[in-house]
């Protein structure tokens, strides 16, 4: 049973440029977050995708947008890039927690580690 | 707003004994908390969790406790071993889903 996956692991951008994450979800989850992670501190919630749609939304600016496919797997695009937005990007996923079914567990993939330069 | 926070940011135990690594949490209303432990290169993997209906839940060498009144969280692990090192994280979670996490405490086992 595969768990969560990201793509890619590392990725080095200039300052202005845009970039997309990818994210698979564990077998059987429905639901993904993103979190961004800055060295040395805990992951900030970014956004939750549930049937293709934005559910919630942490303090995150309007550059960062995402998306979820049919297949449940997701996207987290950054526009406009600042050396600010370097940092650890985490996709967890879980069964939805608007269906009152399952447990609150969250799964988490690896990480794709954006530099900006 | 809404925070979580760990009291100690590094933590140094000798192998074998017991380590705690505590946490305060500010939401009240929060319904449920877990327990994250992160290697160094690695996603927060899943150690164990506890309801707010409870106050205390044990897994396998773990031991989570909640106090309610104090908005205070502990992680206990048993005999620490050297494979323990690492990053851990309190998280609070929210009625959509949405995790809420401490900076973290470093747990460094020595042999």
């Amino acid at each position: 049973d595969a768990g969560v996956t990201q793509s890619p692991t590392h990725l080095i951008k200039t300052r202005g440029q845009q970039v997309t994450l990818r994210c698979s979800p564990k077998s059987g989850h429905d639901t993904v977050s993103w979190y961004q992670q800055a060295l040395g501190q805990g992951p900030q919630f970014i956004f939750q995708y549930y049937e293709e749609e934005e559910r919630q939304r942490g303090n995150f600016p309007d550059r960062f947008s995402g998306h979820q496919f049919p297949n449940y797997s997701s996207e987290l695009n950054v526009n406009a890039l600042l050396l600010g937005d370097s940092a650890l990007y985490l996709c967890a996923s879980r069964l939805s927690p608007f269906l009152g079914v399952g447990g609150y567990e969250q799964y988490f993939g690896p990480g794709t580690r954006l530099t900006v330069t | 707003g809404e925070s979580v926070g760990l009291h100690l940011p590094t933590l140094s135990v000798q192998e074998g004994d017991n380590s705690i690594i505590n946490c305060a949490y500010s939401n009240s209303a929060s319904d449920y908390f877990i327990w994250y432990k992160q290697e160094s290169g690695k996603g927060p993997q899943f150690i164990i969790d506890i309801r707010s209906n409870m106050d205390k839940r044990q897994g396998q060498r773990v031991t989570v406790l909640l106090n309610k009144t104090v908005k205070h969280l502990s992680l206990q692990i048993a005999a620490t071993q050297p494979g323990d090192s690492a990053v851990y994280f309190c998280a609070e979670h929210n009625q959509g889903g949405k995790l809420i996490f401490g900076q973290g405490t470093e747990l460094s086992v020595k042999p």
